[in-house]
């Protein structure tokens, strides 16, 4: 049963524009992830949000911002994307166990 | 160099045939998670396994932390099962990151 939930599920755009994915989860959680999963399938972690509160920052582009309303919504913005931006995305929701669950990702293709 | 190393990178099998996934961590690590990536590209969590055994169904998980690596058996093999298979290890920071193996890419044939 989905639990986390992304949209869009696909994306296509052209060099320069703005975009913005959205995710939420329902499980109560207090912590939630955005990963970056490269061509060769490695899932890189980009941002990580304790109850709004940014805990952990990877070295990613400033293109890239997370925005949140609450604790069981965490947004992705890229201003002015770029074609090595084309990835899927995905969002995870963190319990008390550890156990990430996912969100079924959003591709985006940037031409 | 890479902290989590899968193994095999691709695996083919006929249906009803046993599968062993491997997963090395080149670190220490807190636990470690097994993934099962759809060919869409969603991911289910398969297991939550800071050490020792657990079975659901068919899937088998194995973890020695102490020899840094784990298993993943899959027994009667079965054409839904094809995808890519991941494993991902927490390490000791305590920060809930995981990293993220290259993955094996399961394919079931009939």
């Amino acid at each position: 049963e989905t639990a986390v939930f992304q949209t869009p599920n696909y994306h296509v755009t052209q060099v320069g524009n703005e975009v913005s994915f959205n995710c939420k989860q329902t499980l109560g959680h207090d912590t939630m992830y955005w990963y970056k999963q490269d061509s060769k399938k490695l899932l890189k972690i980009m941002f990580s949000y304790n109850n709004k509160q940014l805990i952990v920052n990877e070295t990613v582009p400033r293109r890239f911002s997370p925005q949140s309303s609450d604790k069981a919504h965490l947004n992705l913005r890229i201003k002015s994307v770029e074609p090595e931006d084309s990835a899927v995305y995905l969002c995870a929701s963190v319990g008390q166990g550890y156990e990430q669950y996912f969100g079924p990702g959003t591709r985006l293709t940037v031409l | 160099g890479q902290q989590v190393q899968q193994s095999p990178a691709s695996l083919v099998l006929q249906e009803g045939e046993n599968a062993e996934l491997q997963c090395n961590f080149s670190t220490s690590l807190n636990s470690m998670q097994w993934f099962y990536q759809r060919p869409e590209g969603s991911l289910v969590s398969l297991f939550y396994n800071p050490s020792g055994t657990k079975q659901s169904g068919r899937l088998t998980s194995t973890t020695v932390i102490k020899e840094r690596r784990s298993s993943l058996h899959i027994s009667s093999s079965q054409i839904t099962d094809s995808g890519t298979y991941l494993c991902a290890m927490e390490p000791p920071s305590g920060s809930w990151q995981l990293i993220f193996g290259s993955g094996t890419q399961l394919t079931v044939m009939p």
